[in-house]
């Protein structure tokens, strides 16, 4: 079982939508949640974190976690061509050094 | 601020050919380093990371090697590339856990290797 799971899409949504990604993780250790954003061919770019369970709020983007749930997930409101990027969820363990990424889901903004 | 850089940024190599990536980072001390590689639609895969010069973790056992001859410069290596070894390579840098925010990892701009 992989350590994180994301669905890979592509996701594809007229602009204005909600869009809502997600990704699940076995280890109920894991503290640090983030999502980056990457273009295509650039590397990939923090876009939000939370730390432990909760929601975090900026802008148009909600990162929301549910450690009993093993579950966490990125919202976009009124989503934009812009977004159109794919999204990566990722991991860490408190004290330790290493990273654990999801697969990537692709969202498409369509004008 | 910190920068990033790596290079080259695409390359096109045969089979059975060298390879040598480097990576080098600005405006920080003793960063964890690391090399991802990320397949065409997939997600990263943590190849090897670093906490310090010389010391460096392999996540995926594999043709490729890791040095840290500086502090802030990571090379990835091969002495015979093959056909799976093609994908966007990533290099990334992290403050150490217990120097500062542990939740950023930033990353370079990357390097698109094709071996044919």
């Amino acid at each position: 079982q992989k350590e994180v799971e994301q669905d890979p899409g592509p996701l594809s949504v007229p602009e204005g939508a909600i869009v809502s990604l997600n990704c699940t993780y076995s280890n109920s250790a894991f503290q640090y949640f983030m999502w980056y954003r990457q273009y295509s061919r650039k590397g990939p770019e923090l876009l939000m974190y939370t730390y432990s369970s909760g929601n975090k709020e900026d802008g148009r983007f909600t990162a929301q976690v549910d450690k009993s749930s093993k579950y966490i997930s990125l919202f976009i409101r009124d989503s934009q061509p812009s977004d159109s990027a794919t999204y990566l969820c990722a991991m860490r363990l408190g004290n330790f050094n290493k990273f654990y990424f999801g697969s990537g889901t692709k969202l498409n903004v369509k004008p | 601020s910190q920068t990033i850089h790596q290079w080259p940024a695409t390359l096109v190599q045969p089979v059975g050919s060298p390879l040598s990536l480097e990576c080098t980072v600005e405006g920080t001390s003793n960063p964890n380093l690391y090399w991802y590689r990320q397949a065409a639609g997939r997600g990263l895969q943590l190849l090897f990371y670093s906490v310090g010069i010389g010391q460096i973790s392999s996540e995926v056992p594999q043709n490729l090697s890791a040095s840290r001859p500086q502090d802030r410069q990571f090379i990835l290596s091969s002495k015979k590339l093959l056909l799976s070894d093609s994908g966007f390579y990533l290099c990334a840098w992290s403050v150490p856990p217990g120097q500062g925010p542990t939740y950023e990892q930033y990353f370079g701009p990357g390097t698109r290797l094709t071996v044919t």
